[in-house]
């Protein structure tokens, strides 16, 4: 059965301390790994899309890696403002481009 | 301008009474979304829409019924709600030939059944 897990649930960091998530998938045929973030009383806010083992994406602090198996979401010196709740999503083979999602890492970082 | 646009955002209802949601996009995009996430943030899709084409079924309680008059609109009722149907219901849409763009959620319409 496909499967997301997210570890951990809840991190708590002190403002500029850098940490990473993980996202552990298992999938038969990966179609695309996504990554969201939501705050609190929001809607998920689309974040990377990773399709291959080795590929990278990066935007401002966030910095997006896959491999076969997982993938991490590192976040360099964090700022509050990076306080959220950060979702990871597989794209499943079918036909109709499902996605599943994990039940993300709540993080919050202190200033 | 919102780009998926839910209402209502609140919905505090008896059991036994019927409800809808609608959700408007203003993206172009060609494919809807309903996804439901539970008390534990999990987000769990139910419905989806390709050109007013229902793609996606999960097991969903035939209480829920999806419709679609355009490519633009999903709008979700639900019949004879229930205690566990008390969650927070996103709306979301995307392009089919671009999905490397994720999804683009609205905000969410918490429901609360008494």
């Amino acid at each position: 059965e496909d499967q997301v897990t997210q570890s951990p649930e809840a991190l708590r960091l002190q403002e500029g301390e850098s940490s990473s998530l993980n996202c552990s998938y298992t999938v038969s045929g990966l179609r695309g790994l996504f990554w969201y973030r939501q705050d609190p009383g929001k809607g998920p806010e689309f974040l990377f899309t990773l399709y291959s083992a080795g590929e990278e994406k990066e935007k401002e602090r966030l910095k997006a890696t896959l491999t076969k198996k997982e993938s991490f979401l590192h976040i360099t010196a964090p700022k509050p403002e990076d306080s959220a709740t950060y979702l990871c999503a597989v794209q499943t083979p079918s036909g109709t481009y499902k996605y599943i999602f994990g039940t993300g890492t709540r993080l919050k970082v202190l200033a | 301008d919102t780009a998926v646009s839910q209402t209502p955002k609140y919905l505090v209802t008896q059991m036994g009474n019927d409800k809808s949601i609608k959700c408007e996009q203003n993206l172009g995009h060609d494919t809807m979304y309903w996804y439901k996430q539970d008390s534990k943030k999990f987000l769990k899709i139910m419905f989806s829409y390709n050109n007013k084409e229902l793609i996606i079924n999960e097991t969903v309680p035939n209480r829920f019924s999806p419709k679609s008059p355009d490519k633009a609109h999903l709008n979700l009722h639900i019949n004879s709600l229930e205690l566990g149907d008390s969650a927070v219901y996103f709306c979301a849409s995307s392009r089919s030939r671009d999905r490397g763009n994720g999804y683009t959620f609205g905000s969410g319409t918490r429901l609360t059944v008494v």
